[in-house]
């Protein structure tokens, strides 16, 4: 089974404003970690936000937010105030155990357009 | 500070040749991973190492995949033989072993991006 599912294979958005790319994950562990990565064009993964499982509050990190449903296992990310350089590949990823002893596992990730 | 540097950006070579794939990791960082990402996919992860440690292999590393980090800074990633089916982005990635979860973040490098003919 996935264990991150990325369900919109592309995006488009109006620069200026606000986008939610969605992500849902399949775990059976009660600490794990969930992060948001953005690809642009040049290959680089670009750390964007992280959210542990038992974190109360949703993660924020300036335009960037994690809208975290625990019970229903998803980690949507919310961009305010679209830019043309969020343009870019995003994934969702989710380490277990939530340890740097643990690889991530990815989605397929999301391709999203900001338009001007 | 510098972040985790990739060499060679880009390789091409033919079905059957060796290649080996450098990673300079984000200095102080002890943990180093290998991951391998094909069009349209996420990356897959391939190995972990903590320290000079080998600590993990996924089955996707097969006898002709082999890494080591000889002295707990930069690693590198050999291919022997290679295939058509090798050909991808190999992504490197480091963090430093802390306490606080979410410290120990994986920073990615620029990734090599491998061609076999």
């Amino acid at each position: 089974a996935q264990k991150i599912t990325q369900t919109q294979p592309g995006m488009f958005v109006q620069e200026k404003e606000a986008v939610t790319l969605d992500c849902t994950y399949d775990t059976s562990d009660q600490s794990y970690g969930l992060f948001w990565y953005k690809q642009p064009s040049s290959g680089e993964m670009i750390f964007l936000i992280y959210q542990g499982s038992y974190d109360e509050q949703n993660a924020t990190e300036g335009r960037y937010s994690l809208n975290f449903q625990k019970a229903r296992k998803s980690a949507n990310l919310v961009i305010s105030a679209s830019q043309l350089g969020d343009s870019a590949m995003y994934f969702c990823a989710m380490r277990e155990r939530d340890s740097g002893n643990t690889p991530l596992v990815f989605g397929k990730g999301t391709r999203l357009s900001v338009i001007a | 500070d510098t972040g985790v540097s990739q060499n060679p950006r880009h390789k091409i070579t033919k079905r059957g040749q060796n290649v080996t794939f450098r990673c300079d990791p984000i200095s102080e960082h002890n943990r180093l991973y290998w991951y391998r990402q094909t069009l349209g996919q996420g990356p897959e992860f391939l190995t972990y190492f903590q320290n000079e440690a080998q600590l993990e292999k996924s089955r996707l590393l097969s006898d002709r995949f082999s890494a080591e980090r000889p002295k707990g800074s930069f690693s590198t990633l050999e291919i022997q033989r290679t295939e058509q089916g090798d050909s991808a982005m190999y992504l490197c990635a480091s963090s430093l072993e802390r306490l606080a979860r979410q410290a120990d973040t994986q920073y990615f490098g620029p990734g090599t991006r491998l061609t076999v003919l």
